[in-house]
């Protein structure tokens, strides 16, 4: 199975901030990766796609990029709203992966 | 909008099955892939498995053993089965639609205690 490693595990920021989270997978899967979000105790939240393509309603504070095995999700302006656990997933074959997580606290 | 809803047993001894269904509303089972996620409390997203348009199956590596993702088009719903149950099975489960899950049922919390 293709291992997805995120970092940092957490990420302390402040309102206003740019942050930064990687994604990197141990072998190519194209641009065949999404970013989630998931606040405490709640369902996650898919916010791009093909490593890049935002979904609808997904503040354009969210950006998404990279191809083969590194990934970035930034998020500009960090919002109150933002604090929350950050997974990526390949989907570039079976069995699926997510990474284990990105932090994002104050 | 899609709504998914799932229920099921929330606690179970060691060595039995477990069983969840995920009923889906205001969208047809078929045409669309079927994915299920768990996550153990305090932990991170883990795949368990999917069923495609087809009625194939993919699963992770880990549990392919033991898991089971059927769909029954006469009902409008999903399950997932995973045989054998231990206490690293405890997990909140999801289901989910799509390849790229984008719409989620709200979790069931699943338990293994003896």
């Amino acid at each position: 199975a293709i291992r997805m490693t995120q970092s940092p595990s957490s990420l302390p920021a402040s309102l206003g901030d740019r942050v930064t989270i990687t994604c990197r997978a141990n072998q190519a899967i194209d641009t065949s990766l999404a970013w989630y979000q998931q606040k405490q105790g709640k369902t996650p939240k898919l916010l791009m796609h093909a490593a890049s393509t935002l979904e609808l309603g997904v503040p354009s504070r969210f950006s998404g990029s990279g191809s083969g095995t590194d990934f970035t999700l930034t998020i500009t302006s960090l919002q109150s709203d933002d604090f929350a656990t950050y997974y990526c997933l390949q989907y570039f074959t079976y069995p699926r992966t997510f990474g284990q997580g990105t932090k994002v606290e104050i | 909008q899609v709504q998914l809803q799932q229920w099921g047993p929330g606690l179970l001894k060691p060595s039995e099955t477990l069983s969840l269904t995920c009923g889906v509303y205001d969208s047809s089972v078929t045409g669309y892939y079927w994915t299920w996620v768990r996550q153990p409390p305090g932990k991170g997203l883990e795949w368990v498995g999917e069923i495609d348009h087809s009625g194939s199956t993919h699963y992770n590596t880990s549990l392919q053993s033991r898991v089971r993702i059927s769909i029954d088009t006469s009902k409008n719903q999903l399950s997932l089965t995973l045989a054998s149950v231990t206490a690293a099975d405890t997990a909140v489960y999801y289901c989910a639609r799509d390849e790229v899950p984008e719409y989620w049922g709200q979790g069931v919390l699943v338990t293994v205690s003896s």
